[in-house]
């Protein structure tokens, strides 16, 4: 257990709608970043917030957007849903930054039918 | 753009041996490397982080070597185990990207009983 938890596990959505994943870091961690990971292929960074700041952006779709929150944890939220937008959805947390090792949550499988 | 390349792509190796793979890198503007396990269903788990030339980190069986003045790591496994098989990922932040992790390939390695 990495101590890194998001919700939900699974999430099965309709094209064109929205949907939000969670992200709780490990206690004390205060980076967060989500990954995409679609079929076969790999991590693709989307985003990295600091202490409840935006400090990166990666490949993130203007359909997607994400928050952190006074209490670190984060937000992930995905609309006008599209089939190719089914994939694996990770978060991470480090203690600082690129200098401390990142600790992955279990992923949210999301499929849009 | 950092590029961080990985060698091999793929290796079989005997239960009980012993193996080792590469990781290359630019030598220039080196901050740290990242080593990850990645099992088949799980999510990516931190090995080490190494941020000096000549560390030697080791986890276990598992042991890294670090050389930024020519731009390259190893990773070692002693005495493989089938639960050593997974893909073996490493990464470093990359100025370009914001000091986001710029991921390698990664090695599959699959040890065979």
């Amino acid at each position: 257990d990495s101590g890194v938890t998001q919700t939900p596990k699974h999430l099965i959505t309709a094209t064109g709608q929205r949907v939000t994943l969670r992200c709780s870091p490990r206690s004390g961690d205060l980076s967060v970043y989500w990954y995409q990971q679609s079929l076969d292929q790999g991590l693709q960074f989307l985003i990295q917030y600091y202490n409840g700041e935006e400090r990166a952006k990666g490949n993130i779709l203007e359909r997607f957007s994400a928050q952190q929150f006074p209490d670190l944890h984060s937000e992930l939220n995905l609309s006008s849903l599209e089939l190719g937008d089914s994939a694996l959805y990770f978060c991470a947390s480090s203690r600082t930054g690129w200098g401390t090792e990142a600790f992955f949550g279990q992923g949210t499988r999301l499929t849009v039918v | 753009i950092l590029n961080v390349e990985q060698s091999p792509q793929s290796l079989h190796v005997q239960e009980g041996d012993s193996t080792n793979f590469t990781c290359s890198f630019p030598s220039s503007n080196f901050y740290a490397l990242h080593w990850y396990r990645w099992e088949t269903a799980k999510s990516p788990e931190a090995l080490f982080v190494m941020t000096l030339n000549g560390d030697e980190k080791k986890k276990g069986r598992i042991s890294a070597t670090l050389n930024t003045k020519e731009g390259y790591s190893y990773l070692y496994i002693k005495g493989s185990q089938p639960e050593d098989s997974a893909t073996y990922l490493c990464a470093l932040p990359g100025v370009d990207s914001n000091y986001q992790l710029i991921w390698g390939a990664g090695t599959k390695l699959i040890i065979k009983p």
